[in-house]
């Protein structure tokens, strides 16, 4: 058990859909990092929230964007969503530099 | 851009014996750090090495991280059911942005 809860932890969509992740960190964790991980891959760099500001991002289209709340918790939004989009959508929270804790993930089937 | 390659990407042994899982990169990290992921879980972190030639041990887990902290190394010594999952080692980029390996699925039979 991380501390870090992820919701839904399932979900179908369409293509041309959109839908919104979201991710409570653990407690006096301030970063949010996103990733993507396809099946039989590592995970991949999305993107990285630091009190709110986005602070990096992957090589991810525009159409995967983000938002941190101020206490911390975040959401993912991919719109126009593609059949490459399936995948295990995690979310990790940390403090400053310290190791990164992952949420259980969500399974996105795009059909 | 910065890549990490794993190998093998799939072992499949018997109970007791050892297994050593290599994760090589084209670039150094500041630290590089391995993960196991159960099926329908996110990735735990089982050790940060730093130090080029560095050894960590976590039981019967032996991490080594290469002196030109480029390759690392994990070594199972008599493994154990319990041990099945994917193990995936990742290179710390700055602001703590991890780079992934494709992941190395180990499956211990009884």
């Amino acid at each position: 058990e991380t501390g870090v809860t992820q919701s839904p932890t399932h979900l179908i969509k369409t293509r041309g859909q959109q839908v919104t992740l979201r991710c409570s960190s653990q407690s006096g964790h301030n970063t949010v990092s996103w990733y993507q991980q396809a099946l039989g891959q590592g995970p991949q760099f999305i993107f990285q929230y630091y009190r709110e500001e986005e602070n990096g991002r992957g090589n991810f289209p525009p159409r995967f964007s983000g938002l941190q709340f101020p206490n911390y918790s975040s959401e993912l939004n991919v719109n126009a969503l593609e059949l490459d989009d399936s995948a295990l959508y995690l979310c990790a929270s940390s403090s400053a530099d310290e190791k990164l804790f992952f949420g259980s993930g969500t399974q996105l089937s795009v059909l | 851009t910065q890549l990490l390659e794993q190998s093998p990407q799939f072992l499949s042994i018997q109970e007791g014996e050892n297994l050593t899982v290599y994760c090589n990169s084209s670039s150094v990290f500041s630290s590089l750090q391995w993960y196991r992921q159960e099926p329908g879980e996110g990735p735990v972190l089982l050790v940060t090495v730093v130090t080029g030639g560095e050894v960590k041990k976590l039981k019967r887990l032996t991490f080594q991280f290469g002196d030109a902290r480029k390759d690392s190394s994990l070594h199972i010594t008599a493994a154990q059911p319990g041990d099945t999952g994917l193990y995936l080692c990742a290179g710390v980029t700055y602001g703590n942005k991890l780079v992934f390996g494709a992941g190395t699925i180990l499956r211990v039979k009884s």
